[in-house]
């Protein structure tokens, strides 16, 4: 089945400790890309991916690393998570040209 | 500066009414426009997408949405509203030659019995 898969699903915290939340897509997709989703705010896009290797900021990107060392895997790393870093994020992916994104189920997040 | 507006945070239909939901965009590029529908708990599911040609679109779940470039607007619609149709609509803006996508807010569809 083709599908966006992240891990965990949900995620308790604390202020400061390192954290990575996994994305894998089987659809052999270029693109892919992360988003945060608050309240009012719709999804906010963090990092995005070209291909292996190349990847380029979003909008709100602060606080946030990723990294595309190979076409299925684009984790997202919080070095130092915050409090305001509390939120549901969903990873996405598609072919390049297509650009119809395909969503993974969410992964929840809380910092405390 | 790019952006999309919803202007509705949230709207109620009746079941079985018609529905239209708001979406306007501001982008300097040839945009590609998208609705997405996301169900409690779930991940967003592509409803329909325009990239050129008929500016009438037709999508998933009898929905359409009708692009006016002189309004900058890509309204979704569905003739009749079903009770599974409740959910959070999302529209998107994409450039056709790049790679970052906007979303605007949302907007909450509840469905009255």
């Amino acid at each position: 089945e083709a599908q966006v898969t992240q891990n965990p699903r949900y995620l308790i915290t604390v202020t400061g400790k390192k954290l990575t939340v996994t994305c894998s897509q089987n659809m052999n997709h270029e693109y892919m890309s992360w988003y945060r989703q608050d309240p009012g705010l719709g999804l906010r896009q963090i990092y995005y991916s070209m291909n292996v290797e190349v990847t380029d900021k979003g909008d709100v990107p602060e606080g946030y690393k990723v990294s595309r060392k190979e076409k299925r895997n684009f984790p997202l790393i919080l070095e130092s998570p915050s409090p305001n870093q509390t939120s549901l994020y969903f990873c996405a992916s598609s072919l390049t040209g297509e650009k119809t994104q395909y969503f993974g189920p969410g992964t929840r997040l809380l910092v405390l | 500066a790019q952006s999309v507006t919803q202007p509705d945070i949230h709207i109620t239909v009746s079941e079985g009414a018609s529905l239209e939901l708001r979406c306007n965009y501001s982008y300097g590029a040839t945009p590609y426009l998208f609705w997405y529908v996301q169900s409690p708990g779930q991940g967003l599911q592509l409803l329909l997408k325009y990239f050129s040609g008929d500016t009438l679109v037709q999508g998933i779940k009898g929905f359409e949405a009708e692009f006016k470039r002189s309004q900058s607007s890509f309204n979704l619609r569905k003739p009749s509203v079903h009770w599974s149709d409740a959910a959070e609509y999302f529209c998107a803006v994409g450039a056709a030659g790049g790679f970052k996508t906007i979303f605007g807010a949302g907007t909450r569809l509840f469905v009255k019995a």
